[in-house]
C-alpha cells in the first residue's frame, strides 16, 4: 500500500524559504509515476504546485514557477518542495501526492499524504 | 489556466435522495487524441485529505461505492450521488487534469 508522509517546519518567517519533504513507502519512486505537491488554503482553495518524475524532470504551476523547486531523491525514496520568498498568502496545508495515471505530470491524485499545516508569520 | 466552476456552492439532500453537483470548465478538457475528458472528482471530509472518486470524467476509483457516478463531456460535467447516505456528508471538488491541474471551489453536501 502506497503511503506518503510530509515533514518539515510548521512555521516560516516572511521572505524566508519553505522546505518540505515527502517520504514514500510501499512503492519505489524509481518504478515510475509523477509525484507532486498540492496545497489548500481557505482563501485559494486547492492549488497544484508542481510534480516531479524519478528522472528529475519537473512541471510547475505557471503562477508559482519562479518560486517553486521540486526535487527527488530516489536513494531515500522521497521528494521535496522548496518555496522561496514566502508571504502570509503561502499559509496553507501542504499535501504530497501521487497520481493515478502513471505517465501524466498533471495529477489526478490517488494517494495523498495527511498534509502538514505551514504558517507564514514573524 | 483552465478555470473550473462548480455549482451549487452547497446543497442539502434528504437521506436516500439524489444529489447532483455540476462542474464547468473553460476551455474544454476533452482531448481528441485519447478520446477522454480529463476531469476528476474528490470527496473531502473535515480534517482529511481529499479522496479520489472519479477520474477521466466517468471512471470510478476502486472501492468507491457505485452510488457515485460521473458524466459529461467537453466543458460540462456532473457528479451524481444516486442515494445519499449519512457518510456522504462532505465537500466535493472537481479538478481538470488535462493541463496544469486546477480545481473547482467546492460544493458542500449536507443532510436535509
Amino acid at each position: 500500500q502506497v503511503q506518503l508522509q510530509e515533514s518539515g517546519p510548521r512555521l516560516v518567517k516572511p521572505s524566508e524559504t519553505l522546505s518540505l519533504t515527502c517520504a514514500v513507502s510501499g512503492f519505489s519512486i524509481s518504478s515510475g509515476h509523477y509525484w507532486g505537491w498540492i496545497r489548500q488554503s481557505p482563501g485559494k482553495g486547492l492549488e497544484f504546485l508542481g510534480s516531479v518524475y524519478h528522472d528529475g524532470s519537473t512541471y510547475h504551476s505557471r503562477s508559482l514557477k519562479s518560486r517553486v523547486t521540486i526535487s527527488v531523491d530516489t536513494s531515500k525514496n522521497q521528494f521535496s518542495l522548496t518555496l522561496n520568498s514566502v508571504t502570509a498568502a503561502d499559509t496553507a496545508v501542504y499535501y504530497c501526492a501521487r497520481g493515478v495515471v502513471p505517465d501524466s505530470a498533471w495529477l489526478a491524485v490517488r494517494y495523498w499524504g495527511q498534509g502538514i499545516m505551514v504558517t507564514v508569520s514573524s | 489556466d483552465v478555470v473550473m466552476t462548480q455549482s451549487p456552492d452547497s446543497l442539502a439532500v434528504s437521506l436516500g435522495e439524489r444529489a447532483t453537483i455540476n462542474c464547468k470548465s473553460s476551455p474544454s478538457v476533452f482531448y481528441s487524441t485519447t478520446n477522454k475528458n480529463y476531469i476528476a472528482w474528490y470527496q473531502q471530509k473535515s480534517g482529511q485529505p481529499p479522496k479520489l472518486l472519479i477520474y477521466w470524467a466517468s471512471v470510478r476509483e476502486a472501492g468507491v461505492p457505485d452510488r457515485f457516478s460521473g458524466s459529461g463531456s467537453g466543458t460540462d460535467f456532473t457528479l451524481t450521488i444516486s442515494s445519499l447516505q449519512a457518510e456522504d456528508v462532505a465537500v466535493y471538488y472537481c479538478q481538470q487534469h488535462l493541463d496544469t491541474p486546477t480545481f473547482g471551489q467546492g460544493t458542500k453536501v449536507e443532510i436535509k
